[in-house]
């Protein structure tokens, strides 16, 4: 069975600063990976995946994540933060052998302070 | 297109009452998924089903009751509320199989059982 650990339950950042939000997974067979954004009261939203191929995918908004099986990560960054950056970003995984099941971590809350 | 839409969007029940909470997507995705989220818990997976009648336990099914008589609905049942179970419940619909890239939610159900 797989399972996702999001190492920081919060992290507060300043604007323009750079962030890493933290991300392993275990899992005994190939994996999907997925970041998701939710903002306030709202539902979740895909941020980015990674599926096959390179291990850096990027997002539209400058976010990128790097797939790393040696050591079971999937860590999500940005450059340069914004005050919209601000949600609670979930990582999430499924296995490649066509699980039913989206297995999501706790969520790591992204405050963006002026 | 309307994705994936959840109904009510806000509930108050008493302990003891009864409850559906519906979801309807027309993306003719096969899988379905209720996840209830809590604070600090992430989102956990309640039942799923992977095609039109059928169904299965997540993570923390107890006290819930789910069908999928149409492939676009999939319905979760409280049959005696209990205050425990104040959360707030999404639903999500992916392809699922080979190509589970992505799980659509819905916009969300705050239910409080007092």
């Amino acid at each position: 069975a797989q399972s996702v650990t999001q190492l920081d339950s919060q992290v507060p950042v300043f604007e323009e600063a750079p962030v890493e939000l933290r991300c392993n997974y275990s899992s005994s067979v190939s994996v999907y990976l997925f970041w998701y954004v939710q903002y306030p009261n709202q539902g979740l939203q895909l941020l980015l995946k990674y599926l096959s191929g390179s291990t850096l995918v990027e997002s539209i908004n400058g976010f990128e994540a790097e797939f790393n099986k040696s050591q079971t990560s999937f860590h999500l960054r940005k450059p340069s933060v914004h005050i919209s950056d601000t949600a609670e970003y979930f990582c999430a995984v499924s296995d490649q052998g066509g699980s039913e099941k989206l297995v999501f971590g706790k969520g790591t809350k992204l405050t963006v302070n002026p | 297109n309307a994705g994936v839409t959840q109904t009510p969007k806000f509930r108050v029940l008493k302990t003891g009452q009864s409850m559906t909470l519906l979801c309807a997507q027309d993306m003719n995705h096969e899988y379905m998924y209720w996840y209830r989220q809590d604070p600090g818990m992430g989102l956990r997976l309640i039942h799923y089903s992977v095609g039109e009648g059928t169904t299965a336990k997540g993570e923390v099914p107890d006290g819930y009751n789910v069908s999928r008589l149409k492939k676009q609905n999939f319905l979760l049942g409280l049959e005696s509320a209990a205050p425990s179970q104040t959360s707030v419940y999404f639903c999500a619909s992916s392809y699922g199989g080979s190509q589970n890239t992505e799980a659509f939610f819905g916009q969300g159900t705050r239910l409080t059982v007092v």
